[in-house]
């Protein structure tokens, strides 16, 4: 039962590097979205696909672009990282209709720019 | 603007006391309503949803939640508290409608503290 996976788990970067993070589902999902936490923040949409072929920004993309690769990939890259960029990613799952379901959410990415 | 606000950055309760965590949101229409708990080093995981109908929605482990539509609340309750609950909880909502995609707007969450 892996669910929504999530790699790297921990990532140090300095700024201006770049890196993607990677997010793979095996629920049959159509729906993926990459969230950001910060403290006292709670979680904070960045992009989302609600279906295959198909990406649309959240509350905070500037900085970050998304790639979903096929049903089950996620990706999101950080092209030039910064230290507001610093935060623990989420990446979550759903299958969305007219009965709408609970978001699946992986584990998380703890990245760290210096 | 829609937001959802959770009055209490932590609430604290003995283990065995009733324990109540607080959610209001500002959103139009009927939304769809959520909570979610998150332990630490890990993923949210879903707890309980409203989509319609009886106003006090029971979910995992024990939890239940009331709307309140006058009030635009969606409280969560648990009638006696464990240690094993200690943990950061987040009320969302998504707004109803043919556009809905699913996405989630989140409170920014409640520690619960339950002590022995």
């Amino acid at each position: 039962n892996a669910g929504v996976t999530q790699t790297p788990k921990f990532q140090v970067l300095k700024t201006g590097q770049s890196m993607t993070l990677q997010c793979a589902q095996d629920m049959n999902h159509n729906s993926m979205y990459w969230y950001r936490q910060d403290p006292g923040m709670g979680l904070r949409l960045i992009y989302y696909s609600a279906s295959e072929g198909t990406t649309d920004k959240g509350e905070v993309p500037n900085g970050y672009n998304v790639s979903r690769l096929n049903k089950r990939e996620f990706s999101l890259r950080l092209e030039s990282a910064a230290p507001s960029q610093t935060s623990v990613y989420f990446c979550a799952s759903s299958a969305t209709g007219q009965s709408l379901q609970p978001q699946h959410f992986g584990d998380g990415t703890r990245l760290s720019i210096l | 603007a829609q937001s959802v606000a959770q009055p209490e950055d932590q609430v604290n309760v003995a283990e065995g006391n009733p324990l109540t965590v607080k959610c209001t949101y500002s959103v139009s229409g009927n939304p769809y309503l959520f909570w979610y708990v998150q332990y630490p080093n890990r993923g949210l995981q879903f707890l309980l949803k409203y989509i319609t109908g009886d106003n006090l929605v029971k979910g995992s482990y024990g939890f239940e939640a009331e709307f309140n539509k006058s009030q635009t609340s969606f409280h969560l309750k648990k009638p006696s508290a464990l240690v094993s609950d200690s943990a950061l909880y987040f009320c969302a909502v998504t707004p109803r409608g043919s556009s809905n995609t699913g996405k989630l707007i989140f409170g920014q969450g409640t520690t619960l503290q339950v002590k022995p």
